[in-house]
């Protein structure tokens, strides 16, 4: 069974245009996240997300929205991609207990989108 | 604030080589540390984790990492590489009663030669 899965895998789009990324999450975790990972292999947060509280890095352009429909999907919505959008997105999946950081992260394949 | 440095952006090696990754940190309390690997069009999947107790942690695959508080640093070994050990690897660092979201090195492109 896939822990983490993500749909699609990859996604080849115009400029301007508005997509969807799904991820689902099978593990029982209550809080997700958003990665991008661009051609350097640089992994950068962009969403942090609980049934309690929301946490976007402050870098990240409000044209990407993460929207959840319950406590096992989360889903990366983005308007007006441009070509720096172009990039691997990752979902992940912990379950933070205490608070600290102790869990280990469980991502997902990724999706590949390119913007062109 | 916590940072994560990963010193080799790429390492090459020979097959049964013994190979070390290295990683240094930085914070102002006390943190949890950890390797994660991500094979060629995959995500990442944890390696080893150190919460507390014994300095040395041994993961899967083989490898192994050392926790060194003085040095801030958390080095990952393997004494015999395969080639299908040819992975990129990050290091991450996430601080007690802080932030539950880790924060990610730049990677270590692992590469080894037949």
């Amino acid at each position: 069974d896939t822990a983490v899965s993500q749909t699609p895998k990859y996604l080849v789009t115009q400029m301007g245009n508005d997509k969807s990324i799904k991820c689902e999450q099978n593990l029982g975790h209550d809080t997700m996240y958003w990665y991008k990972q661009d051609s350097k292999k640089f992994l950068k947060i962009m969403f942090s997300y609980n049934n309690k509280e929301l946490i976007i890095n402050e870098t990240v352009p409000n044209r990407f929205s993460p929207k959840s429909p319950d406590k096992a999907h989360l889903n990366l919505h983005i308007n007006s991609l441009e070509l720096g959008d172009s990039a691997v997105y990752f979902c992940a999946s912990s379950h933070p207990r205490g608070g600290g950081g102790a869990d280990t992260q469980y991502f997902g394949p990724g999706t590949r989108l390119t913007v062109l | 604030a916590q940072s994560v440095t990963q010193l080799d952006s790429q390492v090459p090696v020979f097959e049964e080589a013994p190979v070390e990754l290295r990683c240094n940190y930085s914070s102002s309390v006390s943190v949890y540390l950890f390797w994660y690997v991500q094979y060629p069009n995959q995500g990442l999947q944890l390696l080893l984790k150190y919460l507390s107790g014994s300095t040395l942690v041994k993961g899967i695959n083989g490898f192994e990492a050392e926790f060194n508080k003085s040095q801030t640093s958390f080095h990952l070994r393997k004494p015999s590489v395969h080639i299908s050990d040819t992975a990129e690897y990050f290091c991450a660092v996430s601080e007690r009663g802080g932030s539950y979201i880790p924060t990610f090195g730049r990677g270590t492109s692992l590469i080894v030669h037949p």
